[in-house]
């Protein structure tokens, strides 16, 4: 079953802060996210394992609450290149397999 | 340079007539898998493969099939092509082991007249 990420969509002005959450109906073992841009094929941005760990690079970083089956993306002072659209894909115990979210559509305005 | 790639970019075909996408990676990946992208429903998995020879379903497997003959290559075949299966395709590598991200492809636009 697909996650359910929120919000769908957000616009923020430059130098804003975002908060994208990935909420999950199964045990989760790890959450990936990815960006895509226009056009493009996802990227990979981070991911976390099973443990509660936060983990991040640069000014975007994530929160994994196995707990609560859930999972947050945290983008401060965003900067223009950080448009696009964001997925978190869940994985289950022991496999590489992903499903993911039906993403988030960030927009960054000057 | 490490990366996946997939032929063609774009297609046009119509109803009935058979076709392949291909996916080639050069990174030794174990796993590779395809994932169809339609607007509001995200990336939908199609099939996956574990390593040559394993493949196995995914979320939205009808109308297609797969094979994993060399470790490299990771073939999407449409038999029958309809024009629901109209969409953007991506096909994805990693190694097996968790804690590994995804490479994806750049994409194949599929339209089905």
């Amino acid at each position: 079953q697909q996650p359910v990420q929120s919000p769908q969509a957000v616009i923020l002005r430059e130098g804003e802060d975002a908060v994208i959450n990935c909420s999950s109906s199964k045990a989760l073992y790890s959450v990936h996210w990815y960006r895509q841009k226009h056009g493009e094929a996802p990227v990979f941005l981070m991911i976390l394992l099973k443990g509660g760990e936060q983990k991040g690079h640069d000014k975007i970083s994530a929160s994994f609450n196995e707990k609560k089956q859930q999972s947050s993306l945290y983008l401060t002072a965003s900067q223009l290149s950080y448009s696009g659209t964001y997925f978190c894909g869940t994985g289950g115990k022991g496999a590489q397999k992903l499903v993911f979210g039906q993403g988030t559509r960030l927009t960054i305005n000057p | 340079e490490a990366q996946v790639t997939q032929n063609p970019r774009y297609l046009i075909t119509v109803t009935g007539k058979k076709l392949t996408v291909t996916c080639s990676q050069n990174m030794n990946h174990e796993y590779m898998s395809w994932y169809r992208q339609d607007p509001g429903l995200g990336l939908r998995q199609i099939y996956y493969s574990m390593n040559v020879e394993v493949t196995d379903k995914g979320d939205v497997p009808e109308g297609y099939k797969v094979s994993r003959k060399e470790k490299r290559n990771f073939p999407l075949i449409l038999e029958s092509p309809s024009p629901n299966q109209t969409s953007l395709y991506f096909c994805a590598s990693s190694f097996t082991r968790q804690g590994n991200g995804y490479t994806f492809g750049s994409g194949t636009r599929l339209t089905v007249v």
